[in-house]
């Protein structure tokens, strides 16, 4: 069964420092990765996602994440962290049955 | 911007109440989906519709859940009778053609707290 894991419930990042939130997944076929954001009282919102091809995937608000196949991982990440990126970032995998299954969390704060 | 409207945002309700949550999703989109989450957890998928059929309701707990989606726009997530660890967030999501191929658009979600 498919799996998704972000090791680390809290990341704090100075802002204007990079930042790099951890994901690593587990499926028995080609996955399709995704990464969500859920600022406080809000819903998911959807932040970028690979299906194939570069393994270097951009999305929004500057954000960008890296899919490696031979680590597993699927890792977010942005040059310079704003206090606005400070949020709940969940990690995604979907599989061929389009079954979603989420991470657990990981709550990101950027120290001003 | 088209959103995904969900109602209540908060509700409290007493163990073996029913309780009712409903969900618009954005426009044109078939698939909807139901997620619970826990303080502390990811969503888990509670139920995924194609229009009005029912897709995947594996994880739902039917002797106390029902979920429908009549005419295949909006739909309604039902408890009866609620329980006390029926407490988290309820989050409703809708895609033009699932996971795989659209991103999937939340709703802000109903919380709801069973005392």
């Amino acid at each position: 069964a498919q799996s998704v894991a972000q090791p680390e419930d809290q990341v704090n990042v100075a802002e204007g420092n990079p930042l790099t939130v951890k994901c690593t997944y587990s499926v028995s076929g080609n996955p399709y990765l995704f990464w969500y954001v859920q600022y406080p009282n809000r819903g998911l919102q959807f932040l970028l996602k690979y299906i194939t091809g570069d393994n270097l995937v951009k999305g929004s608000y500057g954000f960008e994440a890296e899919f490696n196949k031979s680590q597993t991982s699927f890792h977010l990440k942005k040059p310079s962290a704003l206090v606005s990126d400070s949020a709940l970032y969940f990690c995604a995998v979907v599989e061929g049955d389009d079954k979603i299954i989420f991470g657990k969390g990981t709550r990101l704060h950027i120290l001003p | 911007e088209a959103e995904v409207a969900q109602s209540p945002r908060y509700k409290i309700t007493e163990k073996s109440q029913a309780v009712a949550f409903w969900c618009d999703p954005i426009s044109g989109h078939a698939t909807l989906y139901w997620y619970r989450q826990i303080l502390g957890q990811g969503p888990e998928l509670l139920v995924q519709f194609q229009d009005e059929s029912v897709v995947d309701d594996s994880q739902l707990p039917k002797d106390r859940f029902s979920a429908e989606r009549l005419k295949g726009v909006d739909s309604t997530l039902k408890i009866q009778p609620a329980e006390l660890g029926d407490s988290a967030m309820y989050l409703c999501a809708s895609s033009l053609e699932g996971h795989m191929n659209t991103e999937a658009f939340f709703g802000q979600g109903t919380r709801l707290t069973v005392v």
